[in-house]
């Protein structure tokens, strides 16, 4: 059971270019969300997800994409990277409910110079 | 908006000693959670709390929840240098799970 997997762990970029983020989970869980944290400000919502085929802006939107096509997959685009989006990013999810708690992932560390 | 914050922020401990964090948060929530990380670490699940009066404990950690207050404490029972951390709490309204700035605990001998 391999729980939450990001891929890749670690990225550099230059400025203006783009990538995406994965985020698999094998546990057929609903909800799936990505952070982002910075030195000091805890973990920001980017994005999050409450089924397959739906997304929702958390509370730093801006720069970034999503989709979630498949339940299990999450996927977080940046269009065109700025030195801004450097940050450590965190997948997670969570079969949803009472009682359950939120599984996340290893987390991507991602610099754009 | 939700938000959430924690305090303090920082927090250095003798061996031995109790200490409680603070979580507040500014609107009716489903759940709160709190999290450890470690340095370079993804963050471990605590507790998840559900109701008003809640208390939960895990060690020489508990944790409660007074919904009317919108308060939730984590509470360190004679700490030792492997509860050296930073703990986040976090909470849920609809799917939508806010985090507070984390407490970044040093526990020293």
């Amino acid at each position: 059971n391999a729980g939450v997997t990001q891929t890749p762990k670690f990225r550099v970029l230059k400025t203006g270019q783009s990538m995406t983020l994965l985020c698999a989970q094998d546990m057929n869980h609903e909800y799936m969300y990505w952070y982002r944290q910075d030195p000091g400000m805890g973990l920001r919502l980017i994005h999050y997800s409450v089924g397959e085929g739906t997304t929702a802006k958390g509370e730093v939107p801006d720069g970034y994409n999503v989709s979630r096509l498949k339940k299990q997959n999450f996927l977080l685009g940046l269009e065109s990277a700025a030195p801004s989006q450097t940050s450590v990013y965190f997948c997670a999810s969570t079969i949803g409910g009472a009682n359950y708690g939120y599984t996340f992932g290893s987390g991507t560390r991602l610099t754009v110079v | 908006e939700l938000k959430v914050e924690q305090n303090p922020l920082f927090l250095s401990m003798q061996e031995g000693k109790n200490y409680t964090i603070y979580c507040n948060y500014s609107t009716t929530s489903d759940r709160l959670y709190w999290y450890r990380q470690d340095p370079g670490k993804s963050l471990e699940s605590l507790f998840v709390l559900l109701s008003n009066g809640a208390v939960k404990q895990e060690g020489r950690l508990m944790a409660s929840l007074d919904t009317k207050a919108r308060l939730s404490t984590l509470h360190i029972t004679a700490a030792v240098h492997d509860l050296s951390a930073t703990y986040f709490c976090a909470v849920d309204k609809g799917g939508d799970m806010r985090f507070g700035a984390g407490t970044r605990l040093t526990v020293k001998p």
